[in-house]
């Protein structure tokens, strides 16, 4: 089945401790990125890559980081989280610059 | 920079009767709209886009939505509502002066179908 996995679906953090949020898909997808979801604020892009060893910054990428080593993978990296990072984050991935995107069930990460 | 409203925070319809989503947008150069919903604890779905050619898409579940380039809209309509498309509706815009990566979302609009 075509799809964009993530894991863990759900994740409780303290302050400060380092986090990996993964972000696999198998329908060989050039284009990938990832987003949060508040309330009221619709979907906001933190980070997107076009290519292996190809990511820039979207529009909220402070106190993230990404890495593409792999064509298929696309972790999405806190250092430092904090609690204004508690967030519903979603990873997407087209195969074209103007392809629909499939998204992943999501993350809900809390920070306490 | 390019920019996208929804600017209703939900619609409620009844069931059988048409159902319109409205979302306007803003870009340099030629814009590229899509839509999504999201149903509760799911991820986003894709539901169509407009890239060119002509002005009325059609996409999932009998849904579509209108180009307007004058009045820079892209709203999304469905001629008889069903309980079943109560869910939470993004539309989306990129150009083609940007890179693809700035796909930007608008707020949402919670769409409710009573029966």
């Amino acid at each position: 089945e075509a799809q964009v996995t993530q894991n863990p679906r759900y994740l409780i953090t303290v302050t400060g401790k380092k986090l990996t949020v993964t972000c696999s898909q198998n329908m060989n997808h050039e284009y990938m990125s990832w987003y949060r979801q508040d309330p009221g604020l619709g979907l906001r892009q933190i980070y997107y890559s076009m290519n292996v060893e190809v990511t820039d910054k979207g529009d909220v990428p402070e106190g993230y980081k990404v890495s593409r080593k792999e064509k298929r993978n696309f972790p999405l990296i806190l250092e430092s989280p904090s609690p204004n990072q508690t967030s519903l984050y979603f990873c997407a991935s087209s195969f074209g610059a103007v392809g629909g995107y499939t998204f992943g069930s999501g993350t809900r990460l809390t920070v306490v | 920079a390019q920019s996208v409203a929804q600017p209703e925070d939900q619609v409620n319809v009844a069931e059988g009767n048409p159902l319109t989503v409205k979302c306007t947008y803003s870009v340099s150069g030629n814009p590229y709209l899509f839509w999504y919903v999201q149903y509760p604890n799911r991820g986003l779905q894709f539901l169509l886009k407009y890239i060119t050619g002509d002005n009325l898409v059609k996409g999932s579940y009998g849904f579509e939505a209108e180009f307007n380039k004058s009045q820079t809209s892209f709203h999304l309509k469905k001629p008889s509502a069903l309980v079943s498309d109560s869910a939470l509706y993004f539309c989306a815009v990129s150009s083609s002066r940007d890179s693809w990566g700035k796909l930007q979302f608008g707020a949402g609009t919670q769409v409710v179908v009573t029966p």
